[in-house]
């Protein structure tokens, strides 16, 4: 089956630690996203990359970090530079539009949660 | 700034009592419209795009339209299955550049009562 995949489901987090959300996809998409979800607030776009070794900050960048080495995995550091990190982080991926924006698919989320 | 505004925040609904969610927008260049559905815990499932004002896809009891300013959701008969949070984003290309990302609403609570 084609989809998308996030791991680990939860992630504990400690006071200064780096810490790695994993995002990968099977369906062929070009276009890989990030989102931060918290309760009563829409998604917020934290990175997205429309091609390989390519990347580009969304609307809160600031305290993380990302690569874009295979098609297939868009992984998401939180750094210790991010105040609060407690969230529902959201991966999406999508085809490259053209004009019209392609839809975009999500993975199940992982919840990160400081100690 | 590109704004999207989902009303009402939250809904309760008798099983098999029909209405509707609204998803109003400000932004200049809208490519398209998105609606989503998410259950607690888990990650949105996609529902319906939709581009251009007028247009209007359905799927099983929800039926989308789309008008210059805003898009609704209608829900025909619902039942406890259709409880869930109701996300609309849209995406908007004022610049002409040919590429920009989703702007999301802060979504709608369905619960739908037996």
């Amino acid at each position: 089956d084609g989809g998308i995949t996030q791991s680990p489901k939860y992630l504990f987090r400690k006071e200064g630690q780096n810490v790695t959300l994993s995002c990968e996809q099977n369906l062929n998409h070009d276009a890989m996203y990030w989102y931060r979800q918290d309760p009563g607030q829409g998604l917020r776009l934290i990175y997205y990359s429309q091609i390989v070794n390519d990347f580009q900050k969304g609307d809160i960048a600031e305290g993380y970090s990302v690569s874009r080495e295979k098609k297939e995995s868009f992984p998401l550091t939180v750094t210790s530079a991010q105040k609060n990190p407690t969230a529902f982080y959201l991966c999406a991926s999508s085809k490259v539009a053209g004009v019209r924006q392609e839809t975009q698919y999500f993975g199940p989320g992982t919840r990160l949660l400081v100690l | 700034e590109d704004q999207v505004t989902q009303s009402p925040e939250a809904l309760r609904l008798q099983e098999g009592e029909s209405s509707s969610l609204n998803c109003s927008y400000t932004v200049s260049g809208l490519r398209g419209l998105f609606w989503y559905r998410q259950d607690p815990g888990k990650g949105p499932e996609f529902l319906f795009t939709l581009y251009s004002a007028g247009e209007e896809k359905e799927k099983e009891r929800l039926k989308a339209t789309l008008t210059k300013k805003e898009s609704f959701l209608h829900i025909t008969a619902p039942k406890p299955e259709d409880s869930a949070t109701y996300l609309c984003a849209v995406q908007a290309d004022p610049g002409g550049s040919g590429y920009s990302t989703l702007t999301f609403g802060k979504g709608t609570m369905l619960l739908v009562s037996p």
